[in-house]
C-alpha cells in the first residue's frame, strides 16, 4: 500500500461546477495535511493546509479531514479553467520533523 | 516576505558530468532546508533535509550530495551524473516545521 494515494484522473469538470478531490494515507499518526497545486513545468504551490478533523475553508477552496478514515479532501467551488493543474495531496508522516509525503497527483481539467 | 531562488532553471548534461544546483532563502534565517526530485510522471520524492548549517541527512542513497554552506544556501551535487539523475529539481524550506514552500525548480536533462 503507498503512503498517500490519489486518483491520477484526469477528473473533467464543466467550468462553475465542484470539484472534489480526494486523497487517503496509511500513517495513521499523522497530524499535517497539505495541498498543493502544480501547473504543468512550473513548481508545486501550496492552496490549503489542514490539522484537525472538519472543514477548512479558504475562498473557493474547502480542505476537509477525516483521522479516523485517513482521508482527507479538497473541495474547488465556482471551478474555473484556470484551476486546471495537477493537485498534490501531502501528509507528514509524524517523523520528528517536516518529512511530507506526496501522492502522485490529481491531474484537473475544468473545461469552458 | 520570503522568497526562495534556484538555478539554474534549466540544463542539460551529458552522462559523467559534474552538477552542481543551488538554492537560497531570502527573508528568513535558520530555515529547514529540503531538495526533491520529480521524475516524469512521478511524484515528489525528497532527496536531502537539512535543520541548519553543515547539517545535511540523506533520505534515499543515490548518485547526489547536498550541502549547506551557509544558512540559507543550499546545493546539491554530483561527481558524475547518470541517466536516471534527469528530473525536476525541486529545493522547499519551512520554519519550525511547518508549511512547506517550493522554489520554482530546475529542470535536469541528462543525455
Amino acid at each position: 500500500q503507498k503512503e498517500v494515494e490519489q486518483n491520477s484522473g484526469p477528473l473533467s469538470v464543466p467550468e462553475g461546477a465542484i470539484a472534489s478531490l480526494n486523497c487517503t494515507y496509511s500513517d495513521r499518526g499523522s497530524q499535517s495535511f497539505f495541498w498543493y497545486r502544480q501547473y504543468s513545468g512550473k513548481s508545486p504551490e501550496l492552496i490549503m493546509s489542514i490539522y484537525s478533523n472538519g472543514d477548512k475553508e479558504d475562498g473557493r477552496f474547502t480542505a476537509q479531514l477525516n483521522k479516523a478514515s485517513q482521508y482527507v479532501s479538497l473541495l474547488i467551488r465556482d471551478s474555473q479553467p484556470s484551476d486546471s493543474a495537477t493537485y498534490l495531496c501531502a501528509v507528514n508522516m509524524n517523523t520528528g520533523f517536516q518529512k511530507l509525503v506526496f501522492g502522485t497527483g490529481t491531474r484537473l481539467l475544468v473545461s469552458p | 516576505s520570503q522568497t526562495i531562488h534556484q538555478w539554474p532553471a534549466t540544463l542539460v548534461q551529458p552522462v559523467g558530468s559534474p552538477l552542481s544546483l543551488e538554492c537560497t532563502v531570502e527573508g528568513t534565517s535558520n530555515p529547514n532546508l529540503y531538495w526533491y526530485r520529480q521524475a516524469a510522471g512521478r511524484g515528489l520524492q525528497l532527496l536531502f533535509y537539512s535543520v541548519g548549517i553543515g547539517q545535511i541527512s540523506s533520505e534515499v542513497p543515490q548518485n547526489l550530495s547536498a550541502s549547506r554552506p551557509q544558512d540559507r544556501q543550499f546545493i546539491l551535487s554530483s561527481k558524475k551524473l547518470l541517466l536516471s539523475d534527469s528530473g525536476f529539481y525541486l529545493c522547499a524550506w519551512d520554519f519550525s516545521y511547518n508549511e512547506q514552500f517550493f522554489g520554482p525548480g530546475t529542470r535536469l536533462t541528462v543525455l
